[in-house]
């Protein structure tokens, strides 16, 4: 069935870059997103990519797709205080999401 | 824009009640989906409606239920209450779907004692 596995920690130094991965068993999602959740709080869609796309970039994120390897990561450059929370991949297929476990980012002072 | 608007924030039901959760999306959105959050198994799909159909269903029990009105408001219900149904409820709403970009409310926290 669908799966789609992440680290669950992550610890860095603010400034620093971050990189959260993801793998995915079901290559039949034809988009992959990245969304971040606060403490409390929904999810707050960071960014997605068309599953025909190698790289995205979006100011400080950067998306890369591996479909051989069916791998996804997130890249956060200058990793920020404000950057602190559950960081989830999804891929979408037929009208549902399919999540992650979730990436838990510590950014240390 | 007004964001997907969930209502209410929190619930606290009893064990064999009944509870109804409200989700308004984004003006213009067509897509709505709902989501239970729990510590154990994470973020799990249980439906999505489109112009009032359900297009698609997770692997909840029947005691879960949704549906979707005209104006694209939708609800959902879980009947029979059980302690392990305490979850955070999310909405999503769409344009359409995948392709367009998901974007989730605060969620309902149920609470069931």
């Amino acid at each position: 069935g669908e799966d789609v596995e992440q680290s669950l920690f992550l610890s860095v130094r603010e400034g620093d870059s971050s990189v959260i991965n993801c793998t995915y068993t079901d290559s039949s999602s034809t988009y992959l997103y990245w969304y971040k959740q606060e403490p409390g709080a929904g999810l707050q869609l960071l960014t997605y990519i068309f599953s025909n796309m190698d790289m995205k970039q979006d100011q400080r994120l950067t998306v890369l797709l591996n479909k051989k390897d069916k791998h996804l990561s997130l890249r956060i450059a200058d990793t920020q205080t404000g950057d602190s929370a559950i960081y989830f991949c999804a891929g979408g297929a037929t009208n549902k999401l399919i999540f992650g476990t979730g990436t838990l980012l510590a950014v240390q002072p | 824009k007004a964001g997907v608007t969930q209502t209410p924030r929190y619930l606290i039901k009893t064990r064999g009640q009944q509870v109804t959760l409200s989700c308004s999306p984004i003006s213009g959105h067509r897509s709505v989906s709902w989501y239970q959050q729990t510590p154990g198994q994470g973020l799990q799909f249980l439906f999505e409606y489109f112009s009032e159909t359900q297009r698609n269903k997770g692997n909840f029990p029947g005691r879960f239920s949704g549906r979707q009105f005209s104006n694209s408001r939708s609800e959902m219900n879980v009947s029979t209450l059980e302690l392990g149904d305490s979850a955070l409820y999310l909405c999503a709403s769409s344009l359409g779907g995948e392709g367009y970009g998901y974007t989730f409310g605060s969620g309902t926290r149920l609470t069931v004692v």
